[in-house]
């Protein structure tokens, strides 16, 4: 069965900083990992999706990058901003989605 | 262009009861997945709808069940309310089975 874990559960930085969100899945048979972004009450945000080929996605401030064979991605933010507070959510496809319980960032200005 | 919308956005029960959440997907999209967020989780995966049929299920019990309309639009219902029932429930459609979905905001069930 897979599992996906989050680390940290939460993280507060000051504004500017660079970080790192980290996954970790324990099924390599994955067809794509995928992080999301979430607001308090509201749905998902799409922000970056790896296929299972493909090691690394970019867009604008934000990279991740994907070793399946780990079992590992991480989400790399630049330049953080207090707009970037929200939590943030990976999520593994194989037959269904499985998401992590996501990690709680505040960027303090 | 219209995203998924659902509705309503918040919904009150009591224990026993039975409701019925909506979701219409985005303009083009024809599947529709739909998922339980309990305080503080990740969505956990409900059951996944294409050409009107349950394509496939999570780990959730009978008494959550679905249908999807001619148009693409899709319905979950949930019977005999738990407690533990209280959660956030996305819904999310894609243009095909197995492409990237896109998430409506959701709809607060809280059981008293």
């Amino acid at each position: 069965k897979q599992e996906v874990t989050q680390i940290p559960a939460a993280l507060s930085v000051p504004e500017g900083e660079n970080l790192v969100l980290n996954c970790s899945f324990t099924d390599s048979a994955i067809y794509n990992l995928q992080w999301f972004r979430q607001d308090p009450g509201k749905g998902l945000t799409s922000l970056l999706l790896i296929q299972s080929s493909q090691r690394e996605q970019t867009s604008g401030r934000l990279n991740a990058s994907l070793d399946k064979s780990s079992g590992r991605s991480t989400l790399y933010i630049a330049a953080s901003q207090p707009g970037d507070s929200a939590t943030y959510l990976c999520a593994v496809e194989n037959n269904d989605m499985r998401f992590g319980a996501g990690t709680r960032l505040t960027v303090k200005p | 262009d219209a995203g998924v919308t659902q509705s309503p956005t918040h919904l009150i029960k009591t224990r026993g009861q039975q409701v019925t959440l909506r979701c219409s997907p985005k303009s083009g999209h024809d599947t529709v997945s739909w998922y339980q967020q309990a305080l503080g989780q990740g969505p956990q995966f409900i059951f996944q709808y294409y050409e009107e049929e349950e394509r496939q299920r999570g780990n959730f019990p009978d008494r959550f069940s679905g249908h999807q309309f001619p148009n693409y639009s899709s319905e979950l219902n949930v019977n005999a309310l738990l407690l533990g029932d209280s959660a956030l429930y996305l819904c999310a459609s894609s243009r095909g089975p197995d492409q990237p979905q896109h998430f409506g905001d959701g709809t607060r069930l809280s059981i008293l």
